[in-house]
């Protein structure tokens, strides 16, 4: 079974700008996680979808936001990109919200 | 809301010894759950190992086991027989059931700091 997959895998923007991340769960998988990592904060979590409705939301800007698909797919949007921005940002994907999380391999933004 | 401290940044081990990494949480829940992962440099995070609060046993998983310790709010990871491919960033993770808590931990893991592995030949 083929395992989360996130587009793009490197991403170069300048601030002001906007950029979308994409998240693609396992097979099955109704629940998607993402994470922002950096050095100074380590693993922060942003937000949790599940059957397209978001259940959580964690302690960052209204500039962020995200969505899900009906097909489980998962996107995060980034507006107005900040230096303090350029982070790794995790993808992780479950059954259900209470099962265990299964992570991409990430998407590396640089804001320049 | 829950915390997560990992005390070791850093941490070494020599080829085929036995190593183990901390880390303490902070939590005023009974039931929850544990995890272990690992970051190797290729930045993929691996699931190594997960803990039920619930169950006493210690989880294992073939070189890789658990001390949990409830009361104490311990949750160290026991590496045997450490290989090359074991270097990597760990990271020891906390999640609430889903339900509960005032239902805003729904799924969400809460990480420690991590802490890096090195493996010497």
């Amino acid at each position: 079974k083929a395992g989360v997959t996130q587009t793009p895998r490197y991403l170069i923007k300048t601030r002001g700008q906007q950029v979308t991340l994409s998240c693609s769960p396992i097979s099955g998988h109704r629940s998607v996680s993402w994470y922002q990592q950096t050095p100074g904060q380590g693993l922060q979590f942003l937000f949790e979808y599940f059957s397209e409705t978001q259940r959580n939301k964690g302690n960052f800007p209204g500039r962020f936001s995200g969505r899900q698909f009906s097909n489980s797919r998962s996107e995060m949007n980034v507006s107005t990109l900040e230096l303090g921005d350029s982070a790794l940002y995790l993808c992780a994907s479950s059954l259900a919200s209470r099962d265990t999380q299964y992570f991409g391999p990430g998407t590396r933004l640089t804001v320049l | 809301a829950q915390t997560v401290t990992q005390s070791q940044p850093e941490m070494s081990v020599q080829e085929a010894e036995t190593v183990t990494l901390s880390c303490t949480y902070d939590t005023s829940e009974s039931d929850y759950y544990l995890f272990w992962y690992k970051q190797p440099p290729s930045r993929q995070m691996i699931l190594v190992i997960r803990q039920e609060a619930y169950k006493q046993q210690n989880a294992t998983e073939n070189r890789f086991s658990v001390n949990f310790q409830k009361a104490a709010k311990s949750f160290s990871l026991k590496i045997s027989d450490s290989q090359l491919g074991d270097a990597a960033m760990y990271f020891c993770a906390y999640r609430s059931p889903a339900i509960g808590a005032g239902g805003t931990s729904y799924g969400k893991l809460t990480f420690g700091q991590g802490t890096i592995l090195t493996v010497h030949p």
